[in-house]
């Protein structure tokens, strides 16, 4: 099966709403997580980093790692249109810093 | 500093030609890696090279598809006699080795495949 579990998409959610996505992974991956995300025709780029049991946040999104059950679920509160994109959850999987991308979670935030 | 930069930022080529395509890391990232992107779908890893070690080429799809890294900074993948099913844009990310792991990616190649 696939190392990297996310929720699948589209997402679709009104302005203000609360939005969590998904992520599970392979328990032998290391300790990094990431969360990607990528805008309409642009490069992915990094939304927020973590480790352990370290809860991250940035931009108003949120991460905490759950390394009992290999979860890194990202949230946010309050959604805004300017966060409709694709969303990748990415554990390191070696010492050398490898990242296995998740399928992507399309977020599609309505007015 | 300057980010990761790639050359061309778009190629057509009829099916059958070789083409290159060239990635800039930043200036000190020992780690840089290749992923495909199809229309609409996600990362698909090719090749990735760290440091002095053997590069790790498990994804690459066929033998048509290499990639080289010169003197520890640029990357040059190269995807021989071409076909349609090659055409996506092409991604290159670099990282510092050690503690961040965090990948910087440039804007992409998109190469399409007539």
């Amino acid at each position: 099966g696939d190392s990297v579990t996310q929720t699948e998409g589209p997402v679709t959610l009104p302005e203000r709403a609360a939005l969590t996505l998904n992520c599970t992974y392979q328990s032998s991956y290391s300790t990094f997580l990431f969360w990607y995300v990528q805008y309409l025709n642009k490069e992915p780029e990094l939304l927020l980093k973590s480790s352990e049991n370290q809860e991250t946040d940035s931009r108003g999104f949120q991460a905490s790692p759950i390394k009992s059950d290999s979860s890194f679920h990202l949230e946010k509160p309050s959604v805004q249109l300017s966060d409709s994109a694709v969303y990748y959850c990415a554990p390191g999987t070696d010492s050398w810093g490898k990242l296995q991308f998740g399928a992507g979670t399309q977020v599609v935030v309505t007015p | 500093g300057a980010g990761v930069s790639q050359s061309p930022s778009n190629k057509v080529t009829e099916k059958g030609k070789d083409v290159e395509l060239r990635c800039d890391p930043i200036s000190g990232h020992t780690a840089l890696y290749w992923y495909r992107q199809s229309l609409g779908q996600g990362l698909e890893f090719l090749i990735y090279f760290q440091g002095n070690s053997a590069p790790d080429k498990s994804g690459l799809p066929s033998d048509r598809f290499s990639a080289e890294r010169t003197g520890g900074s640029v990357s040059t993948l190269t995807i021989q006699r071409t076909q349609q099913e090659d055409s996506a844009v092409y991604l290159c990310a670099s990282s510092s080795s050690g503690t961040s792991y965090e990948q910087y990616f440039g804007p992409g190649t998109r190469l399409t495949v007539t």
